[in-house]
């Protein structure tokens, strides 16, 4: 089974505060992606990541960075933590193959409050 | 124009009942589907996984699509109360992005 772990399930941090969120994926896929999910918005997507060091804006990448030095982790940074970031973000992953893109596998998410 | 739309609900049915949800996407270059369940405060959970135009039925669940319509489904034959969850359509867009509707929230009650 593809496994998706994401390395907090909830965490509270102050307003200014450097975040880093953390998932790791044990089926070596290629594509691996940061979402927050909100209600009534749906899953946005905020960066992804085709390999190793590459990275893609997503639809609202503005407050964010993201990291990937290992093909199995990817992480999500948020620069300087504000009120509006408060949310649940998901992590995802999939393979990519000559046919295209595959199934896409989730974590658990983790739940951000910033106070 | 939302590149996917889909009823937010809720939806609520007996125990017993056929479900039927549906998402309409906007481009016709979109061409791998996927439902996900999502239980309260959980990530989604990989339901169907479709390519082509046609039904693919896994147990109580069967996706549909129609690409001539833009027109995806999932539907659940004899719904239980564990079926109570949100439902997200996805699809791969043709630049390689996985974008999804936002939810439908279906609750089965005994």
């Amino acid at each position: 089974d593809v496994k998706v772990t994401q390395s907090s399930r909830y965490l509270v941090k102050r307003t200014g505060e450097k975040v880093f969120l953390e998932c790791v994926q044990d089926m070596d896929h290629e594509n691996m992606f940061w979402y927050r999910q909100d209600p009534g918005l749906g899953l946005r997507l905020i960066y992804f990541s085709y390999d190793v060091k590459m990275k893609e804006k997503g639809d609202i990448p503005e407050g964010y960075s993201v990291s990937r030095e290992k093909k199995e982790r990817f992480s999500l940074i948020l620069e300087s933590a504000s009120t509006n970031q408060t949310s649940m973000y998901l992590c995802a992953s999939s393979l990519f193959t000559l046919r295209g893109a595959t199934e896409a596998f989730f974590g658990q998410g983790t739940r951000l409050t910033v106070v | 124009q939302k590149e996917v739309e889909q009823d937010p609900g809720p939806l609520s049915v007996p125990e017993g009942a056929i479900v039927s949800l549906n998402c309409t996407y906007s481009n016709s270059a979109f061409q791998y589907f996927m439902w996900y369940r999502q239980y309260s405060r959980k990530g989604p959970e990989l339901l169907m996984y479709t390519y082509s135009s046609g039904n693919k039925e896994d147990g109580r669940f069967t996706a549909q699509v129609d690409k001539s319509s833009k027109y995806i489904s999932l539907f659940i034959r004899d719904s239980q109360p564990s079926d109570s969850a949100t439902y997200l359509c996805a699809m791969w867009t043709n630049t390689d992005k996985l974008i999804f509707g936002t939810g439908t929230r279906l609750q089965v009650f005994p």
